[in-house]
């Protein structure tokens, strides 16, 4: 295991609230992702990070924003949680040792269910 | 038209069959990742891969850079093999970023 946790694993809350999903790396990888997984729909990347204070969008990143303060984590908020923002979010991490410096390594993702 | 195509989206098998998954991409890439993701949801990577072909046990992938196809074979099927696989592609312009296909789901019954 690449050593990667997300918490909370499974969250419940209500429209308009916000939230905050946290990745955390003990694996010194330099690249940090959270994805959205969605029935009918792959893999969807939201935000990225390349570095401490480095992050990118990606095609899905209305309504999210991200932080990376510090190389072990990376914050995935919700500054007011849509409905349609129900999903399983993935947060991955690549960037690290060789050959596996461009292998992602997941973590083990969190349901997120907004009433 | 997606990025990432894969077929099947589904496949049901008898233990010990031979299975192929396949992937097609419209795009350039400088690599190709095969992943497995069980059933309780946790994503592992199987293969990365750019050109021919890589085996781990009862899996093959191989790739075809100028027909932009990729395939995952695996031989000798389990009921352990059920899960959903995934094939997802490294641009030429992407830098780190993956972009996913929808998955195959795979059933291997006893």
């Amino acid at each position: 295991d690449a050593g990667i946790t997300q918490s909370p694993r499974h969250k419940v809350t209500e429209t308009g609230t916000p939230v905050t999903l946290r990745c955390h790396q003990t694996e010194n990888h330099r690249y940090m992702y959270w994805y959205r997984q969605d029935p009918g729909h792959g893999l969807r990347l939201i935000h990225y990070s390349y570095g401490v204070k480095d992050t990118d969008k990606g095609e899905v990143s209305d309504g999210y924003s991200v932080s990376r303060s510090k190389t072990e984590d990376f914050l995935l908020t919700l500054e007011s949680a849509t409905s349609s923002q129900t999903s399983v979010y993935f947060c991955a991490i690549s960037g690290s040792g060789y050959p596996s410096y461009n292998e992602q390594f997941f973590g083990p993702g969190t349901r997120l269910t907004v009433l | 038209k997606n990025e990432v195509e894969q077929s099947p989206q589904n496949l049901t098998a008898q233990e010990g069959e031979f299975i192929t998954i396949n992937c097609s991409y419209s795009v350039g890439i400088s690599a190709l990742h095969w992943l497995q993701q069980h059933p309780g949801g946790g994503i592992v990577s199987l293969f990365m891969l750019s050109s021919g072909k890589k085996k781990h046990g009862r899996l093959i992938a191989t790739i075809n850079i100028q027909e932009k196809h990729s395939s995952l074979h695996i031989t000798a099927s389990h009921p352990r093999d059920s899960a959903v696989y995934i094939c997802a592609v490294r641009g030429e312009t992407s830098g780190s970023r993956l972009t996913f296909g929808e998955g195959t789901q795979l059933t291997v019954n006893p």
